[in-house]
């Protein structure tokens, strides 16, 4: 089975505060993507990988970086926390790139409260 | 753009149907729903693929319209373990999925 892990359940941090969200696969996917989940907006896609190093960006991307330094490892990154960043974040992975209908694979979120 | 989900909330009891749809503005190559129950992940349940080729769920349904860009699910002889929001995802470049703003379903006894 797929397992796709994140750091954290829960977070709490203060506004302007630096933010990592660490997200781990251990299927050797190429593919990783963060959305945000917020009640009545379902889930918004943040940025996605399809290879180490590579990055590009979804739907809302203001406010967040990434990072992928090793395949199985994906980071997202609040530079200056704001309280409207507030949410529920998942990370997703799937199979392989340039390939479509593949399977994405979500992890089971990290519940950020910006104070 | 996000596709558009309805209904977006639906209450039913055990054994009744229910159908959930999903639409997009843009062309679509395949259509993916996935189920998410309170606290936990989203959990894949079905591709539908252009051409009309389908992947996944034993127990639920889907087509897919592709002049319509229209897809719907299919929930038959419902569960109390169906309860959960449904969301369908649209591919329109290889991979990125694009989500609805999901569908709440609430089975009761």
């Amino acid at each position: 089975d797929v397992k796709v892990t994140q750091s954290s359940r829960y977070l709490v941090k203060r506004t302007g505060e630096k933010v990592f969200l660490e997200c781990v696969q251990d299927m050797d996917h190429e593919n990783m993507f963060w959305y945000r989940q917020d009640p009545g907006l379902g889930l918004r896609l943040i940025y996605f990988s399809y290879d180490v190093k590579m990055k590009e960006k979804g739907d809302i991307p203001e406010g967040y970086s990434v990072s992928r330094e090793k395949k199985e490892r994906f980071s997202l990154i609040l530079e200056s926390a704001s309280t409207n960043q507030t949410s529920m974040y998942l990370c997703a992975s799937s199979l392989s790139r340039g390939t479509r209908a593949e399977t994405q694979y979500f992890g089971p979120g990290t519940r950020l409260l910006v104070l | 753009q996000q596709p558009v989900q309805s209904p977006q909330a639906v209450i039913l009891r055990e054994g009744e149907d229910a159908v959930i749809n999903c639409s997009s503005s843009k062309a679509l190559y395949s259509v993916h729903w996935y189920r998410q129950k309170h606290g936990e992940a989203p959990v894949f349940l079905m591709i539908l693929l252009k051409g009309g080729e389908q992947k996944g769920h034993d127990k639920i349904s889907a087509s897919f319209n592709e002049k319509k860009q229209q897809s719907s699910l299919y929930l038959t002889a419902s569960q109390l373990s169906y309860s959960g929001t449904y969301f369908c995802g649209t591919e329109t470049s290889y991979g990125k999925l694009t989500f609805g703003q999901g569908t709440i379903l609430t089975v009761h006894p």
